[in-house]
């Protein structure tokens, strides 16, 4: 059972417009989550998170949307840019402490110039 | 910020040799780190949780003698990919959170992973 979905395998943006990117996860004891971004034969790189007490956090061109009640989270990249192209991974941790993330199988976005 | 080495980044073996991946973190202290593995197109599946100076968790599915975990100490775990088969090809990539950080218990910093091909 994938307790953290994205459900576009895939999104083509046009460089300068807005991309977003979505997530919908189903346990509802999560409390944090995080976008990663991923280059091939890379690890993953932070990018942005948000609590579950807030419903918006913005970082320069990244903005990360919480809705709650539809357990639903987007990144909002704006402008895009060509080196935003990269897979995306939505991630989501439950309870403090060291825990481990639970990560959705990410979208490959590609900003086309 | 903080940082975690993995290496080797690429590595060809044989069938039925050994193969040990370290992770380090630089410049903090880390008692837990995750071995996460990503098959082509796939998500990041957990592993096993290493614990310093304890016994590794491993997740449901994860053949614990196939994949020996060692976390001795504060700066370093190592997966043991043991006796390697084609499918145990693969990336396996590390983490740990440097808690005293300003991200805190949240946010995992990952190794650059190391792809394993076995012929």
């Amino acid at each position: 059972d994938q307790q953290v979905k994205q459900n576009s395998p895939s999104l083509s943006v046009q460089e300068g417009r807005i991309s977003i990117l979505n997530c919908d996860y189903t346990n509802s004891m999560f409390d944090y989550f995080l976008w990663y971004k991923k280059y091939p034969a890379e690890g993953p790189t932070f990018l942005i998170s948000i609590s579950s007490i807030k419903d918006k956090n913005e970082d320069g061109r990244f903005t990360v949307f919480l809705n709650k009640s539809a357990k639903h989270l987007s990144l909002h990249i704006v402008p895009s840019q060509p080196g935003d192209s990269a897979v995306y991974f939505c991630a989501a941790s439950a309870a403090s402490g060291n825990t481990p993330l639970v990560f959705g199988k990410g979208t490959r976005l590609s900003v086309i110039a | 910020g903080a940082v975690v080495s993995q290496h080797p980044s690429w590595v060809i073996c044989k069938s039925g040799t050994s193969v040990k991946i370290e992770c380090r973190s630089l410049d903090f202290q880390a008692t837990t780190m995750f071995w996460y593995r990503q098959f082509p197109k796939q998500s990041l599946m957990l592993m096993a949780t290493s614990n310093e100076g304890s016994k590794a968790t491993y997740e449901q599915g994860v053949e614990k003698d196939k994949f020996l975990i060692n976390h001795a100490s504060l700066t370093l775990s190592t997966l043991t990919v043991t006796s390697a088969h084609p499918e145990d090809s693969s990336f396996y990539i590390c983490s740990a959170r440097d808690v005293t950080g300003w991200a805190g218990a949240n946010v995992l910093t990952f190794g650059a992973g190391s792809r394993l091909t076995v012929l």
